[in-house]
């Protein structure tokens, strides 16, 4: 049981280039996020998926696309790389707060630095 | 506008005594709110919620008190023990999605 994972761990882009960030989960999770985590600014939710073929915007979607492939994986893309976009990323997944357990589970992130 | 806010970005606590992290909220339509610890090059994990119809909630040597009419939340580790030392963030949710403080780095004095 591997919980959440993502890939790459660690990428370095330049300015204008693309790359999608993979995650997948084994949880058997409704619902999926994607998060970067700055300095001084804790994580900030950039994309959600509350099912398999639905998405919604967090606060920081702009630059940013998702797919929810099916109900394991939640990918992130980068359409064209910017410096401000030089941050750690995180995926998780929970259960829907309905169940009654609305913790999320989070990989152990991707650290992607944009020249 | 943060709307979920730690106000100490760190705390330094001697080994064995009580650790307390503090945390504010502006938003009176968080219902459900969650600390988490996050040790370098790692993920945040889970450690412990509470619902806004509860005032408190323990798991062993953690404890989250919730003042609603403060919009304070707190979470208390006694004893402190040397692999407390790590980041928490608290977190605060209406529905599915989460808003995240800043952090507070705990450092525990062995």
């Amino acid at each position: 049981n591997a919980g959440v994972t993502q890939t790459p761990k660690f990428q370095v882009l330049k300015t204008g280039q693309s790359m999608t960030l993979q995650c997948a989960q084994d949880m058997n999770h409704n619902s999926m996020y994607w998060y970067r985590q700055d300095p001084g600014m804790g994580l900030r939710l950039i994309y959600y998926s509350a099912s398999e073929g639905t998405t919604d915007k967090g606060e920081v979607p702009n630059g940013y696309n998702v797919s929810r492939l099916n109900k394991r994986e939640f990918s992130l893309r980068l359409e064209s790389a910017a410096p401000s976009q030089t941050s750690v990323y995180f995926c998780a997944s929970s259960e829907s707060r309905a169940s009654g357990k609305g913790e999320q589970f989070f990989g152990p992130g991707t650290r992607l630095t944009v020249l | 506008d943060q709307q979920v806010k730690q106000n100490s970005p760190s705390l330094s606590v001697q080994e064995g005594r009580i650790s307390i992290l503090n945390c504010d909220y502006t938003n009176s339509m968080f219902d459900y709110f969650l600390w988490y610890k996050k040790y370098p090059a790692e993920g945040p994990t889970f450690l412990i919620s509470i619902s806004s119809i509860k005032d408190k909630n323990e798991d062993g040597r953690f404890t989250v008190f919730l003042n609603k009419s403060a919009k304070h939340l707190s979470l208390h580790i006694v004893p402190s023990q040397p692999g407390d030392s790590a980041v928490y963030f608290c977190a605060a949710s209406p529905r599915e999605k989460l808003t995240f403080g800043t952090g507070t780095r705990l450092t525990i004095i062995p």
